[in-house]
């Protein structure tokens, strides 16, 4: 089942944070995060498995809720090269098999 | 990150016609391969799931004898669109998993069909 991502888009100025949320329906095994640039592949950030953690990549972190079993993205003092659609993968049956939400645009301003 | 590629990046048919998509994992071995299609501005819908040495399992909604899926190697699985029309036409993108769950995805082929 796909799960729910918000917000549908945020704009934002050089340096600004900004979260984007994805949650589910069932219990969750995993959530992945993407990021697709205009006419390109999705490009992988991060996974998140299953007993509630955090990662980070550079300016980018995220936290998995499994008792909520959404996961949120966090975006730190944004660049322009964090544009992008960002895309949640979630694994709710250990299969590896995803469903994707349908995406937040990122834009971000100098 | 692991490498996947995919062959052609762009093709453009007549309608009728077959089209065959390559996917290969270039530094490693991929256990598991994944079939995904993009229309534009939406998400990705997973059409099927490709184990090397063993049928490929479809989604709910996809036409396995259209969408003809073989996975020969552990590096290679290839995606064929039998007779494509136009309401074919998509992003077409694969992905091959590691053991660890992560799914490195390929650089997409974009079919136009004519």
């Amino acid at each position: 089942q796909q799960p729910v991502q918000s917000p549908q888009a945020v704009i934002l100025r050089e340096g600004e944070d900004a979260v984007i949320n994805c949650s589910s329906s069932k219990a969750l095994y995993s959530v992945h995060w993407y990021r697709q640039k205009h006419g390109e592949a999705p490009v992988f950030l991060m996974i998140l498995l299953k007993g509630g953690e955090q990662k980070g990549h550079e300016k980018i972190s995220a936290s998995f809720n499994e008792k909520k079993q959404q996961s949120s993205l966090y975006l730190t003092a944004s660049q322009l090269s964090y544009s992008g659609t960002y895309f949640c993968g979630t694994d709710d049956s250990n299969d590896y098999k995803l469903s994707f939400g349908a995406g937040t645009t990122v834009t971000v301003r100098a | 990150g692991a490498v996947v590629s995919q062959h052609p990046s762009r093709v453009i048919c007549k309608s009728g016609t077959s089209v065959k998509i390559e996917c290969r994992s270039l530094d490693f071995q991929a256990t598991t391969m994944f079939w995904y299609r993009q229309f534009p501005k939406k998400s990705l819908m997973l059409m099927a799931t490709s184990n090397e040495g063993s049928k490929a399992t479809y989604e709910q909604g996809v036409e396995k004898d259209k969408f003809l899926i073989n996975h020969a190697s552990l590096t290679l699985s290839t995606l064929t669109v039998t007779s494509a029309h136009p309401e074919d036409s998509s992003f077409y993108i694969c992905s091959g998993s590691l053991l660890t769950n992560e799914q490195f995805f390929g650089p997409g082929t974009r079919l136009t069909v004519l």
